[in-house]
């Protein structure tokens, strides 16, 4: 199973808006709607930011939401705020009864 | 609340064996699987398989099965992930995250990360 993909990297500064994609394919992303979204500090174990493509556990700031097209799951993190820099990964469930994970995009805060 | 608390860093030389150990606290342990998810360094997360905390039967993720065991104390709430004969490549953050039976979700909450290093 290949890693979904994601960009590298994205940036913004403080208050913009930024979209991060997660391309899979049709028989992860595009199959279920079980991609979750998790943000990685540095040294930090993950944490889980939206499941089942668009839902915000409690806790976590309207400012992060999902959205899924085809196989392409994307995270928009609207007010950019500086404590938003860290690594974010997708995640999917698969056909394989399996999950994979994003490569991982680094967002940095201008 | 909710936590797992897994065990301390380790530093093997190759060929040995470790045994990561993740306790479950805050809520009824076989209620919720427990994942496994490796972490290389400055690479992206990578899922190993879980383990069923009502039979103990473990799921192992291509490239995870031979030298990679799941196991289980539900009298202490307790998840294990042994490696055996290791290898440089193993050298890697390990995480136990908690994850629902009844859906294929979401992973919540993750571990602090157990840093194993294999190095002569």
């Amino acid at each position: 199973q290949s890693a979904l993909t994601q960009p590298a990297s994205v940036s913004g500064s403080p208050g913009q808006s930024i979209t991060i994609s997660c391309t899979g394919t049709s028989s992860d992303v595009g199959h279920y709607n079980y991609v979750s979204w998790y943000q990685q500090h540095p040294g930090k174990a993950p944490k889980l930011l939206i499941y089942d493509v668009t839902t915000r556990p409690s806790g976590v700031p309207d400012r992060f939401s999902g959205s899924k097209s085809g196989n392409t799951a994307s995270l928009t993190i609207s007010g950019l705020q500086a404590e938003d820099e860290a690594d974010y990964y997708c995640d999917s469930y698969t056909t394989s009864s399996s999950y994979v994970f994003g490569t991982g995009t680094k967002v940095t805060v201008l | 609340q909710v936590q797992l608390v897994q065990s301390g860093s380790e530093l093997k030389k190759p060929g040995a064996s470790v045994k990561v150990s993740c306790k479950a606290s805050g809520y009824t342990f076989s209620s919720y699987a427990i994942n496994w998810v490796r972490q290389a360094p400055g690479q992206g997360l990578e899922w190993m398989g879980w383990i069923n905390t009502n039979t103990g039967n473990p799921t192992y993720a291509q490239g995870f099965t031979g030298r990679f065991v799941f196991s289980l104390d539900t009298s202490v709430s307790t998840a294990y992930l042994q490696i055996s004969s290791l290898k440089a490549e193993d050298t890697a953050v390990y995480y136990c995250v908690r994850a629902p039976f009844t859906s294929n979700s979401w992973f919540d909450p993750w571990g602090q990360g157990t840093l194993v290093t294999v190095s002569s």
